[in-house]
């Protein structure tokens, strides 16, 4: 399949060593915002959410913080594993169903 | 059950040309989503179906592109006089109703190839 990502941002960690993956966004009025991981040739799959009125959400090895006042967010892996090899994706929501996706950061686990 | 299927998974067309591309949604969900995704970037939204009715078509480029889900499950985009900017990753993704999340998880497809040479 297609190899999406070939000029994103780039972080390279160890297995087993935690992962974190930044990412503004850009409108304050958004209410959701999402992670999605995307492996080569596949569409993105959902890994986690968190709504705005929360700074902090955990799900199995991964917390995504959330920072209203700049904007930010990030995804956090525990444990980094060689499956987690791709490339990330945040994205917005504004309660409503469209959804904007941020640019990437492709994520390389060293075994 | 099956997921998100496109098809065609590639598609090579030359420009100026018609192009029909298929979406088959998780069965029972009745929201349906088109993305198009350019190397090295994210899924850019183009249009989103309630049922049979494009809810929001805000993010088609222009009138050579256009949508149908006449019987509000199974999605066609259809992009007329094909220009090689068109060249993409075209996404599909569904959702069904909200159980309590916080967000109607969207199931993605693996999307359509396409080129325009």
């Amino acid at each position: 399949g297609e190899s999406v990502g070939l000029h994103l941002p780039t972080l390279s960690v160890q297995e087993g060593d935690n992962s974190i993956i930044n990412c503004a966004y850009s409108n304050s009025a958004s209410d959701y915002f999402i992670w999605y991981k995307q492996e080569s040739g596949k569409g993105p799959q959902f890994i986690i959410d968190i709504r705005s009125n929360m700074d902090k959400r955990q799900g199995q090895r991964v917390t995504v913080l959330l920072n209203k006042t700049v904007k930010h967010l990030s995804l956090q892996i525990a444990a980094t594993q060689p499956g987690d090899s791709a490339v990330y994706f945040c994205a917005e929501n504004t309660g409503g169903f469209k959804t904007i996706f941020g640019a990437g950061t492709r994520l390389f686990v060293k075994a | 059950g099956a997921g998100v299927s496109q098809t065609p998974s590639n598609k090579v067309t030359e420009k100026g040309k018609y192009v029909e591309l298929r979406c088959d949604p998780i069965s029972g969900h009745t929201a349906l989503y088109w993305y198009r995704q350019s190397l090295g970037q994210g899924p850019e939204f183009l249009i989103y179906f309630q049922g049979t009715g494009a809810a929001d078509d805000s993010g088609l480029p222009n009138d050579r592109f256009f949508a149908v889900r006449p019987e509000g499950s199974v999605s066609t985009l259809k992009i007329q006089r094909t220009e090689r900017g068109d060249s993409a990753v075209y996404l599909c993704a569904s959702s069904g109703v909200r159980r309590g999340g916080l967000y109607n998880e969207q199931f993605f497809g693996p999307g359509t190839r396409l080129t325009v040479l």
